[in-house]
């Protein structure tokens, strides 16, 4: 079975611009999650997919949105990029919403950098 | 709300030396309990959990035991590789509809052969 596939793995972008990250979940599962792991830490919740509807959301602002489609693929958009966004994003998805943590595949995450 | 807690590193050790990576959380209720590891230019890979007091998580050699009076859940492992090196996450689930981690801010290990 293929696992989750992040892309791009890296990306630099300018400070006020807007990016979109790209997740394909593991197949057969329904739920993804995005966190972001800044350099030294642990990865944050993010907000979280079930079934193309958002059901749970981390302390993010608006400016973090998502989307999640019929195929349960994701994106994760970020407008009004500021340098503090520059982080490792990592995608994670699962079997359905109760999985949470048992279930999670990682994705090797998006390495984005704002300048 | 949640938070967990983790020892700082890094941490380095000889080849088939003892580790112990100290974790403990603050949650509400009764969290589900987990250990990542993060090998480089990888993701995160489950690599133990508990999920009620007393429990026992293993896997490749290493434990670790939900502790509810101490809130601690530490990793141990009797003898390390140099494939052990990586960076390990101490993680809780608490309840709620999304169900999402809450991790520490990780502990680098480093074996040397």
């Amino acid at each position: 079975e293929t696992g989750v596939t992040q892309s791009p793995t890296h990306l630099i972008k300018t400070r006020g611009q807007q990016v979109t990250l790209r997740c394909s979940s593991q197949s057969g599962h329904n739920t993804v999650s995005w966190y972001q792991q800044a350099l030294g830490q642990g990865p944050q919740f993010i907000f979280q997919y079930y079934r193309e509807e958002e059901n749970g959301r981390g302390n993010f602002p608006p400016r973090f949105s998502g989307l999640q489609f019929p195929n349960y693929s994701s994106e994760l958009n970020v407008n009004a990029l500021e340098l503090d966004d520059s982080a490792l994003y990592l995608c994670a998805s699962s079997l359905d919403m109760a999985s949470g943590g048992y279930g999670y595949t990682f994705g090797s995450g998006t390495r984005l950098t704002v300048v | 709300g949640n938070s967990v807690t983790q020892m700082e590193g890094p941490v380095t050790l000889s080849e088939e030396a003892f580790l112990t990576i100290n974790c403990t959380y603050t949650a509400t209720g009764y969290p589900s309990l987990f250990w990542y590891v993060q090998y480089p230019g990888e993701g995160l890979q489950l690599l133990l959990k508990a999920t009620k007091a007393d429990d026992k998580g293993s896997n490749k050699g290493f434990e670790a035991t939900y502790r509810k009076e101490t809130t601690s859940f530490h990793l141990e492992k009797g003898s390390v590789q140099v494939s052990d090196s990586a960076v390990y996450f101490c993680a809780l689930r608490g309840p709620g509809s999304a169900r999402q981690l809450t991790f520490g801010s990780g502990t680098q290990l480093t074996v040397l052969p």
